[in-house]
């Protein structure tokens, strides 16, 4: 079945540093990709997403490009804040009921 | 923010006991989700919901049923509570689309512990 899977963290980072959280998945039809942002005792929150290869989603500074050749979804962000400090979750969605996620990477920034 | 409301937001009870958790959402969306969040699990599916009275299963449905009587409102019951089934919960909601391109929205969970 579909799956995805995502780098182990957690992720240490200084404050304006590069920012990659690899993100692969398996999917027999055309999903759609997304990733999600976890902060503390709150929900999930939608970042990005792309619905078709090559397209390039982003928000507040973060990236993710859909690439069906590599079956990658990797997110990005040239430099990180502290504010950024979450848990991160990519997740496909190829039928309208069935969202899959990956197990979520931590990534905490430090000033 | 989407309005969804999940209650309660915590709760602590026993093993064997029934428990049932509320989402209400104001969105008119048609499709409706019970996750569960574990450790190392990221998000699982249980239940969901496409419409009043229409349900079906999840991933990991076993031990837990779900009803819709109104549009806004999704009800996960465990019949009879196990330590296994600690854990935090999560409603979501998705508009009506024929695509899969509509991304979900999330309320803020419910801590569930059983002793």
């Amino acid at each position: 079945g579909d799956s995805v899977t995502q780098m182990e963290g957690p992720v240490t980072l200084s404050e304006e540093a590069f920012l990659t959280i690899n993100c692969t998945y398996t999917a027999t039809g055309y999903p759609s990709l997304f990733w999600y942002v976890q902060y503390p005792g709150e929900g999930l929150q939608l970042l990005l997403k792309a619905t078709k290869a090559d397209d390039k989603g982003s928000n507040k500074g973060f990236e993710a490009t859909y690439r069906k050749e590599t079956t990658s979804f990797h997110l990005e962000k040239g430099s990180v804040q502290v504010s950024d400090s979450a848990v991160y979750f990519c997740a496909l969605r190829d039928r309208i009921w069935d969202m899959r996620f990956g197990a979520g990477t931590r990534l905490t920034v430090k000033p | 923010d989407a309005g969804i409301t999940q209650s309660p937001r915590h709760k602590v009870t026993e093993t064997g006991t029934p428990v049932t958790l509320r989402c209400h959402q104001t969105e008119n969306h048609r499709y409706m989700y019970w996750y569960r969040q574990d450790p190392g699990h990221g998000l699982r599916l249980i239940h969901y919901s496409y419409g009043v009275k229409d349900t079906d299963k999840g991933e990991v449905s076993d031990g837990y049923s779900v009803s819709r009587s109104k549009t806004e409102d999704f009800l996960l019951t465990l019949e009879s509570a196990t330590s296994s089934q600690t854990s935090v919960y999560f409603c979501a909601i998705s508009e009506s689309s024929l695509d899969s391109n509509q991304p979900q929205h999330f309320g803020d969970g419910t801590r569930l512990s059983i002793l």
